[in-house]
Protein backbone atom coordinates (compact mmCIF):
# COMPACT_ATOMS: atom_id res chain seq x y z
CA UNK A 1 0.00 0.00 0.00
CA UNK A 2 1.32 3.39 -1.09
CA UNK A 3 1.72 6.11 1.18
CA UNK A 4 1.74 9.85 0.98
CA UNK A 5 3.73 10.95 -1.76
CA UNK A 6 4.26 14.78 -1.77
CA UNK A 7 6.23 16.58 -4.78
CA UNK A 8 8.30 18.27 -5.33
CA UNK A 9 10.86 17.54 -2.19
CA UNK A 10 12.71 20.74 -2.40
CA UNK A 11 12.32 24.04 -4.09
CA UNK A 12 13.80 26.97 -3.90
CA UNK A 13 12.12 30.19 -4.88
CA UNK A 14 12.52 34.45 -5.21
CA UNK A 15 10.40 36.81 -2.86
CA UNK A 16 7.14 37.38 -5.09
CA UNK A 17 6.81 34.48 -6.82
CA UNK A 18 4.44 32.03 -6.35
CA UNK A 19 4.44 27.87 -5.81
CA UNK A 20 2.29 25.25 -6.07
CA UNK A 21 2.78 22.09 -3.53
CA UNK A 22 1.14 18.66 -4.29
CA UNK A 23 -0.19 15.96 -2.19
CA UNK A 24 -1.28 12.11 -3.16
CA UNK A 25 -2.64 10.52 -0.13
CA UNK A 26 -3.18 7.03 0.71
CA UNK A 27 -5.50 5.17 -1.20
CA UNK A 28 -8.98 5.49 0.14
CA UNK A 29 -7.96 8.01 2.50
CA UNK A 30 -10.64 11.13 2.12
CA UNK A 31 -8.71 13.81 4.71
CA UNK A 32 -5.42 15.76 3.72
CA UNK A 33 -4.29 18.47 5.93
CA UNK A 34 -1.48 20.46 5.14
CA UNK A 35 1.19 21.67 8.06
CA UNK A 36 3.71 24.30 7.78
CA UNK A 37 6.71 23.34 10.27
CA UNK A 38 9.78 25.59 11.29
CA UNK A 39 12.21 25.15 13.84
CA UNK A 40 10.77 28.49 15.72
CA UNK A 41 7.58 27.04 15.52
CA UNK A 42 6.41 23.85 15.75
CA UNK A 43 3.87 22.32 13.23
CA UNK A 44 1.41 24.91 12.24
CA UNK A 45 -1.68 24.19 11.13
CA UNK A 46 -2.64 25.33 7.69
CA UNK A 47 -5.87 23.64 6.39
CA UNK A 48 -7.84 20.48 6.04
CA UNK A 49 -9.35 19.49 3.19
CA UNK A 50 -12.10 16.17 3.00
CA UNK A 51 -13.87 15.55 0.05
CA UNK A 52 -12.73 18.22 -2.10
CA UNK A 53 -14.33 20.82 0.67
CA UNK A 54 -12.16 22.74 3.22
CA UNK A 55 -13.62 21.68 6.50
CA UNK A 56 -10.82 23.55 8.66
CA UNK A 57 -8.79 26.58 8.57
CA UNK A 58 -5.83 27.70 10.69
CA UNK A 59 -4.51 31.17 11.01
CA UNK A 60 -2.61 32.17 7.94
CA UNK A 61 -2.78 35.03 5.70
CA UNK A 62 -5.02 34.24 2.27
CA UNK A 63 -1.83 34.25 0.29
CA UNK A 64 -1.85 30.32 1.43
CA UNK A 65 -4.71 28.73 -0.35
CA UNK A 66 -5.72 24.96 -1.14
CA UNK A 67 -8.00 22.46 -3.06
CA UNK A 68 -8.63 19.15 -3.16
CA UNK A 69 -9.87 16.78 -6.53
CA UNK A 70 -12.32 14.50 -6.94
CA UNK A 71 -9.14 11.72 -6.41
CA UNK A 72 -8.27 13.11 -3.12
CA UNK A 73 -4.80 14.52 -4.07
CA UNK A 74 -4.49 17.99 -3.00
CA UNK A 75 -2.74 20.81 -3.60
CA UNK A 76 -1.57 24.39 -1.90
CA UNK A 77 -0.61 27.50 -3.22
CA UNK A 78 0.91 30.46 -1.69
CA UNK A 79 1.35 33.33 -3.64
CA UNK A 80 3.65 36.59 -3.07
CA UNK A 81 6.22 34.55 -1.22
CA UNK A 82 8.06 35.88 1.44
CA UNK A 83 11.20 34.62 3.53
CA UNK A 84 9.36 33.90 5.96
CA UNK A 85 7.06 31.44 4.47
CA UNK A 86 10.78 29.35 3.80
CA UNK A 87 9.98 25.64 5.91
CA UNK A 88 9.22 22.51 5.71
CA UNK A 89 5.39 21.75 4.30
CA UNK A 90 3.86 18.98 5.29
CA UNK A 91 0.63 16.98 3.92
CA UNK A 92 -1.13 14.46 6.03
CA UNK A 93 -3.29 11.90 4.79
CA UNK A 94 -6.33 10.65 7.33
CA UNK A 95 -8.61 7.52 7.04
CA UNK A 96 -10.93 7.24 10.15
CA UNK A 97 -8.82 7.93 12.86
CA UNK A 98 -4.73 8.14 12.29
CA UNK A 99 -3.26 10.45 10.01
CA UNK A 100 0.61 9.83 8.19
CA UNK A 101 2.34 12.50 6.68
CA UNK A 102 4.00 12.59 3.28
CA UNK A 103 7.81 13.56 3.66
CA UNK A 104 7.49 17.03 2.81
CA UNK A 105 8.58 19.30 0.82
CA UNK A 106 11.67 21.93 2.06
CA UNK A 107 10.54 25.18 0.21
CA UNK A 108 13.34 27.91 0.46
CA UNK A 109 12.61 31.18 -0.24
CA UNK A 110 15.66 33.73 -1.29
CA UNK B 1 -8.97 27.05 23.26
CA UNK B 2 -7.03 23.59 22.68
CA UNK B 3 -3.93 23.63 23.74
CA UNK B 4 -0.96 20.56 23.74
CA UNK B 5 2.00 21.01 25.89
CA UNK B 6 5.21 19.36 25.88
CA UNK B 7 8.25 20.17 27.63
CA UNK B 8 10.47 20.36 24.34
CA UNK B 9 13.32 19.03 26.43
CA UNK B 10 16.11 18.09 25.20
CA UNK B 11 15.77 14.94 27.42
CA UNK B 12 19.32 12.90 27.89
CA UNK B 13 18.88 9.32 28.73
CA UNK B 14 21.67 6.34 28.89
CA UNK B 15 21.30 3.39 26.55
CA UNK B 16 19.14 0.85 28.33
CA UNK B 17 16.94 3.37 30.31
CA UNK B 18 13.50 4.35 30.08
CA UNK B 19 12.61 7.36 28.43
CA UNK B 20 9.37 9.09 29.87
CA UNK B 21 8.20 12.16 27.60
CA UNK B 22 4.68 13.28 28.91
CA UNK B 23 2.36 15.95 27.32
CA UNK B 24 -1.00 17.60 28.77
CA UNK B 25 -3.75 18.89 26.97
CA UNK B 26 -6.69 21.27 27.53
CA UNK B 27 -10.34 20.58 27.58
CA UNK B 28 -11.82 17.59 28.86
CA UNK B 29 -14.34 16.36 25.94
CA UNK B 30 -13.29 12.51 24.59
CA UNK B 31 -10.45 12.95 22.32
CA UNK B 32 -8.24 10.79 20.44
CA UNK B 33 -4.03 10.39 21.18
CA UNK B 34 -1.04 9.45 18.96
CA UNK B 35 2.47 10.12 19.10
CA UNK B 36 4.79 11.04 16.48
CA UNK B 37 8.63 10.39 16.06
CA UNK B 38 10.26 12.90 13.85
CA UNK B 39 14.29 12.20 13.11
CA UNK B 40 16.13 15.43 12.23
CA UNK B 41 15.14 16.37 8.63
CA UNK B 42 12.27 13.86 8.17
CA UNK B 43 8.87 14.30 8.19
CA UNK B 44 6.84 12.86 11.39
CA UNK B 45 6.09 9.33 11.75
CA UNK B 46 3.26 7.98 13.79
CA UNK B 47 4.21 5.88 16.50
CA UNK B 48 1.53 5.14 18.77
CA UNK B 49 -2.06 5.74 19.13
CA UNK B 50 -4.01 5.45 22.15
CA UNK B 51 -8.05 6.37 22.92
CA UNK B 52 -9.24 4.88 26.47
CA UNK B 53 -7.71 5.46 29.71
CA UNK B 54 -4.90 3.08 30.50
CA UNK B 55 -1.89 1.66 29.32
CA UNK B 56 -1.22 0.59 25.58
CA UNK B 57 2.20 -1.54 24.65
CA UNK B 58 3.57 -1.87 21.44
CA UNK B 59 7.08 -3.43 21.78
CA UNK B 60 9.53 -0.89 23.89
CA UNK B 61 6.96 1.62 23.67
CA UNK B 62 4.21 2.39 26.14
CA UNK B 63 1.34 4.93 25.84
CA UNK B 64 -0.53 6.23 29.03
CA UNK B 65 -3.71 7.91 29.11
CA UNK B 66 -5.04 9.20 31.85
CA UNK B 67 -8.16 11.71 31.30
CA UNK B 68 -9.13 12.28 34.60
CA UNK B 69 -5.39 14.38 35.08
CA UNK B 70 -5.32 15.55 30.74
CA UNK B 71 -2.07 14.23 30.18
CA UNK B 72 -0.87 11.12 28.14
CA UNK B 73 2.78 9.79 28.19
CA UNK B 74 4.96 7.70 26.24
CA UNK B 75 7.04 5.67 27.86
CA UNK B 76 10.37 3.94 25.62
CA UNK B 77 12.18 1.03 27.64
CA UNK B 78 15.42 -0.20 26.68
CA UNK B 79 16.24 3.01 25.50
CA UNK B 80 18.50 3.07 21.90
CA UNK B 81 20.51 5.51 19.91
CA UNK B 82 18.12 4.98 17.06
CA UNK B 83 15.12 6.46 19.31
CA UNK B 84 17.06 9.90 19.26
CA UNK B 85 14.74 12.11 17.85
CA UNK B 86 11.48 14.60 18.64
CA UNK B 87 8.72 13.10 20.03
CA UNK B 88 5.70 14.94 18.75
CA UNK B 89 2.02 14.23 20.74
CA UNK B 90 -0.92 15.01 18.79
CA UNK B 91 -4.68 15.15 20.27
CA UNK B 92 -7.75 15.34 18.39
CA UNK B 93 -10.88 16.27 19.64
CA UNK B 94 -14.17 13.81 18.55
CA UNK B 95 -15.87 17.76 18.48
CA UNK B 96 -13.88 18.47 15.36
CA UNK B 97 -10.95 16.81 13.19
CA UNK B 98 -7.90 18.57 13.25
CA UNK B 99 -5.04 17.08 14.86
CA UNK B 100 -3.26 19.74 17.18
CA UNK B 101 0.04 19.38 17.98
CA UNK B 102 2.80 20.10 20.67
CA UNK B 103 5.64 21.67 19.84
CA UNK B 104 8.06 18.30 20.44
CA UNK B 105 10.30 17.15 23.25
CA UNK B 106 14.04 16.25 21.76
CA UNK B 107 15.54 13.03 23.50
CA UNK B 108 18.93 11.93 22.80
CA UNK B 109 20.13 8.28 24.24
CA UNK B 110 23.42 8.29 24.91
CA UNK B 111 25.79 5.00 24.09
Amino acid sequence: KAGVTQTPRYLIKTRGQQVTLSCSPISGHRSVSWYQQTPGQGLQFLFEYFSETQRNKGNFPGRFSGRQFSNSRSEMNVSTLELGDSALYLCASRGNTEAFFGQGTRLTVV
Amino acid sequence: QKEVEQNSGPLSVPEGAIASLNCTYSDRVSQSFFWYRQYSGKSPELIMSIYSNGDKEDGRFTAQLNKASQYVSLLIRDSQPSDSATYLCAVRWDTGNQFYFGTGTSLTVIP
